[in-house]
């Protein structure tokens, strides 16, 4: 148990709608990291967020958005979904920037039909 | 985009044999690390390798860091049935660079260890 934990663990939804998936990293982490996983793109980075700024953007697609808390929880927020969004998505924390070990939660399995 | 290419793609191997896998990477980086990952879990993470060391160990694990070849290779020895995962290595940039804010995967090795 890496103590970052995410929910829900399987959402099934159909094209168009909108899913919001949740993250909290480990206690004391201020970096939450989100990653997209797919068959045809393997891991992907989306996006950093360090005590509630944005601090890097990958290949996150402009119908996906996500923010950190004051709590530092966080989440992502993926709206018209369409079927290649069809992905396991992780977050993954760190204690403080990005040269530290990230630290992966059990991830959101997302399916569109 | 995917910054590290893994070799082999898959392995396999008995029980007690030790597997090496390897990583190569392309742009400078602060640290690379190692995960593992059982059949569509979470990332288990097993070592990470800051860019001025050469070689870790952690329990059967052993990594090496080649910068100059821009490479790494991870070691299991001894395995055994439960090492049976997808192995990826990951890159983290420098502050101020293009990769930094994110780790850079692979696409990983699968190894399978029998029994």
């Amino acid at each position: 148990d890496s103590g970052v934990t995410q929910t829900p663990k399987h959402l099934i939804t159909a094209t168009g709608q909108r899913v919001t998936l949740r993250c909290s990293p480990r206690s004391g982490d201020l970096s939450v990291y989100w990653y997209q996983q797919s068959l045809d793109q393997g891991l992907q980075f989306l996006i950093h967020y360090y005590n509630g700024e944005e601090r890097a953007k990958g290949n996150i697609l402009e119908r996906f958005s996500a923010q950190q808390f004051p709590d530092l929880h966080s989440e992502l927020n993926l709206s018209s979904l369409e079927l290649g969004d069809s992905a396991l998505y992780f977050c993954a924390s760190s204690v403080a920037t990005s040269t530290d070990t990230q630290y992966f939660g059990p991830g959101t399995r997302l399916t569109v039909l | 985009s995917q910054q590290g290419e893994e070799d082999p793609q898959a392995l396999s191997i008995q029980e007690g044999e030790n597997a090496t896998m390897n990583c190569s990477y392309k742009t400078s980086i602060n640290n690379l690390q190692w995960y593992r990952q059982n059949s569509g879990r979470g990332l288990v993470h097993l070592i990470l390798i800051r860019s001025n060391e050469r070689e870790k160990h952690s329990g059967r694990l052993r990594v090496t860091l080649d910068t100059s070849k821009k490479s790494s290779s991870l070691l299991i020895t001894a395995s055994r049935a439960a090492d049976t995962a997808s192995y990826f290595c990951a890159t983290g940039g420098n502050a101020g660079g293009t990769s930094y804010g994110k780790l850079t995967f692979g696409q990983g090795t699968i190894l399978t260890v029998h029994p």
